[in-house]
């Protein structure tokens, strides 16, 4: 079963931030947070991921709080090509728990409004 | 990231028979996943594909039904056998570097059953 929660839909106004978050109370410190998006009739692309720093790539940032029971993902400036549904992961770093096998919940889709 | 190939990218089947789907990566990979999106859905995970070992499948799968070849770091196939209608789906491979890396998708082979 996936270890994360996510709202099922957010809209956001293009040219805004969308700040989509995660809960994930259960993670432990062996597991990584990991971002991917699925545009329709496409493949799920990678976006980000992070254990307890805050990360940023040239697609987004990732706020992880301290506790790192939950998390935000952040597109700085949505456009209509972010339309999409985005998932939010748990996945072990390390050790005998680590399969490199990602398991998908729901996700959140993101529509961007003009 | 890697670059991966799926063919066919779609196909539209008669019940009872047969389809073979085919991976290729443009560099070698440990690891090799095979994912099922059935229609409006998130993705399951099918199974992990061993190179030169039994694949290594997720509850609910079996390999009567989806038998999985890897024979090398580059290449994997999954056959969908003896198909029905609740077998349309998207068929989606991941590869990753290794257990810590990112996995990437290909663009899923999208399968019709009459």
């Amino acid at each position: 079963d996936a270890k994360t929660t996510q709202p099922p839909s957010m809209d956001c106004a293009e040219g805004r931030a969308a700040n989509l978050p995660c809960n994930h109370s259960t993670i432990s410190g062996n597991e990584y947070v990991y971002w991917y998006r699925q545009i329709h009739s496409q493949g799920p692309q990678y976006i980000i991921h992070g254990l307890k720093n805050n990360e940023t790539n040239e697609m987004a940032s990732l706020i992880i709080t301290e506790d790192r029971k939950s998390s935000t993902l952040i597109l700085p400036h949505a456009t209509l090509r972010d339309t999409a549904v985005y998932y939010c992961i748990v996945r072990p770093r390390r050790g005998t728990s680590n399969t490199g096998k990602l398991i998908f919940g729901q996700g959140t889709t993101l529509q961007v409004k003009p | 990231s890697a670059v991966i190939s799926q063919k066919p990218s779609r196909d539209i089947c008669q019940r009872g028979t047969s389809l073979t789907i085919q991976c290729q990566v443009d560099s070698q990979v440990t690891m090799m996943f095979w994912y099922r999106q059935q229609p409006g859905q998130s993705l399951t995970l099918i199974a992990t594909a061993n190179q030169g070992s039994e694949a290594t499948y997720e509850s609910g799968f079996v390999i009567d039904k989806f038998p999985i070849s890897r024979p090398n770091l580059t290449f994997s196939t999954l056959t969908v056998s003896n198909m029905s209608p609740e077998d349309s789906s998207i068929y989606l491979c991941s590869v990753s570097r290794d257990r810590a890396t990112e996995a990437f998708f290909g663009q899923g082979t999208r399968l019709t059953v009459v």
